[in-house]
């Protein structure tokens, strides 16, 4: 069954590095999301992503956040400065004109 | 104000039995869309089951069902037999349409979860 993959799991980095988070969406999808959820919190929304530009996004996707869809297969989102608040589990999620939104495994970023 | 609301931090169920978690949601669209999610301790977020505002049964995905009251605003989620790979963190979402650059890209907002324990 085809699945979101995000890479790494697990990233650890030190207040004020950049970060860049990669997602590979289901092949067929059109519709690309990124989420987080800070730990014992609900999970938020971050940013929508169609046809090649943000549709919409949070008041948490400030200017440090960007996102890209390289390649035509990876969706990535950059923090280029980290803060100590940016730690969370972050989820990539992809899905085709129906409504199920599919969701990645997600990676956990450490910020310290 | 929520939109979605789980009022049961936390569930215990014996295990075999039906189990049913709460979730009410605020919203004054007429199109709109129900989801319930898996968040097992390992931390990935699984799709279980979808109910559209205009379905007019409810959805069923295997153990998994919906009980959509549509009137009272609740979209609960109901698994029956329980077993014990069970026990995880679920989230009830609602999606609603949004208009902006591209209005059919349809965030979802999450509840705060429920935390479901299967005792063997």
């Amino acid at each position: 069954e085809p699945e979101v993959t995000q890479t790494p799991s697990h990233q650890v980095t030190q207040m004020g590095q950049e970060v860049i988070l990669r997602c590979v969406p289901i092949s067929n999808h059109l519709y690309f999301y990124w989420y987080r959820q800070i730990l014992g919190q609900k999970v938020e929304f971050l940013v929508s992503f169609y046809n090649n530009e943000i549709s919409e996004k949070s008041e948490i996707f400030d200017d440090q956040f960007s996102v890209e869809r390289p390649d035509g297969s990876n969706f990535t989102l950059k923090i280029r400065s980290t803060k100590l608040e940016d730690s969370a589990m972050y989820f990539c999620a992809s899905r085709d004109l129906d409504e199920k939104l599919f969701f990645g495994s997600g990676t956990q970023l450490s910020v310290l | 104000a929520q939109k979605i609301t789980q009022t049961q931090p936390g569930m215990f169920v014996q295990e075999k039995e039906a189990v049913t978690l709460d979730c009410t949601y605020d919203t004054s669209d007429q199109s709109y869309g129900l989801f319930w999610y898996k968040q097992p301790s390992s931390g990935e977020m699984i799709f279980l089951i979808y109910q559209g505002s205009y379905d007019e049964q409810n959805a069923t995905e295997g153990r998994y069902s919906l009980n959509f009251q549509k009137a009272r605003k609740s979209a609960n989620l109901v698994i029956s037999a329980s077993q014990l790979g069970d026990s995880a963190m679920y989230f009830c979402a609602m999606r609603e349409p949004h208009l902006g650059a591209s209005g059919s890209a349809r965030q979802l907002t999450f509840g705060s979860g429920t935390q479901l324990t299967v005792l063997p």
